[in-house]
C-alpha cells in the first residue's frame, strides 16, 4: 500500500470561506478516498473517486485528481465551525485494497 | 443498522501489563482491520483479520496479535505494554468484496502509565 501525504499540515479559516487541503502520492493508483477524523473520534469516509475520474462532488464537498501530477485536492466550499476537524487521504492501488494507509492529515481549523 | 462499536472507550494500564480491545463490524461487514493512532499523527495500520485469520500485517511487533470470532467480531491484545503504546486505537470493517470504504468505530484510548 502507498501512503498519501497532505498538506497543509494545518489550517486556519473564517467560517463561511472555503478550504482547500491537497495530497500527493507516489505511484498509480485505483482510486483516492477521503477521510475525516474530529477530535478524538473515529474516521469517517467523506468521498471517494475513481482513477478514470478527474472531479466529483458531495454536497460542499469538491475533489479532483490529476493521475499525471499524482496529486488530488479537497474542496470545503462554504466552511463551518463544524467543519472542524482532520483529513486524510487514502490512495489506493490495485493490490492493496484492503490496506488504507494515512499520512499525518491535515488539521482544519474553522473560527467562526 | 449497528455501525462499528468498539470496547472499553477508554482504559489506563501499567506498563508490562497486558490488554485487550475488543470490536464488532458493521452489519453484513466480514473483515476487520486494526489501526494504532498516536497523538497527532495519522492512524498507522496493525493488522486485518477475515475468515478468521490474519491476512496483512502492519510494521508492528509480535507483542501485538489479534483474533476474529466465527461472528466477524475481532480482537487486539498486546501483551508487555511500554508508555510508547499509548494511543487510540481504531478498528474499521468491510467487506471482503472491498469496495474501498472503510467504516471505523470511535476507538479505544489506551493510556500506558
Amino acid at each position: 500500500s502507498q501512503q498519501g501525504e497532505e498538506d497543509p499540515q494545518a489550517l486556519s479559516i473564517q467560517e463561511g470561506e472555503n478550504a482547500t487541503m491537497n495530497c500527493s502520492y507516489k505511484t498509480s493508483i485505483n482510486n483516492l478516498q477521503w477521510y475525516r477524523q474530529n477530535s478524538g473520534r473515529g474516521l469517517v469516509h467523506l468521498i471517494l473517486i475513481r482513477s478514470n475520474e478527474r472531479e466529483k462532488h458531495s454536497g460542499r464537498l469538491r475533489v479532483t485528481l490529476d493521475t499525471s501530477k499524482k496529486s488530488s485536492s479537497l474542496l470545503i466550499t462554504a466552511s463551518r465551525a463544524a467543519d472542524t476537524a482532520s483529513y486524510f487521504c487514502a490512495p489506493i492501488s490495485s493490490g492493496s485494497a484492503r490496506q488504507l494507509t494515512f499520512g499525518s492529515g491535515t488539521q482544519l481549523t474553522v473560527l467562526p | 443498522d449497528a455501525g462499528v462499536t468498539q470496547s472499553p472507550t477508554h482504559l489506563i494500564k501499567t506498563r508490562g501489563q497486558q490488554v485487550t480491545l475488543r470490536c464488532s463490524p458493521k452489519s453484513g461487514h466480514d473483515t476487520v482491520s486494526w489501526y494504532q493512532q498516536a497523538l497527532g499523527q495519522g492512524p498507522q495500520f496493525i493488522f486485518q483479520y477475515y475468515e478468521e485469520e490474519e491476512r496483512q500485517r502492519g510494521n508492528f511487533p509480535d507483542r501485538f496479535s489479534g483474533h476474529q470470532f466465527p461472528n466477524y467480531s475481532s480482537e487486539l491484545n498486546v501483551n508487555a505494554l511500554l508508555l510508547g503504546d499509548s494511543a487510540l486505537y481504531l478498528c474499521a470493517s468491510s467487506r471482503r468484496e472491498f469496495t474501498g470504504e472503510l467504516f471505523f468505530g470511535e476507538g479505544s484510548r489506551l493510556t500506558v502509565l
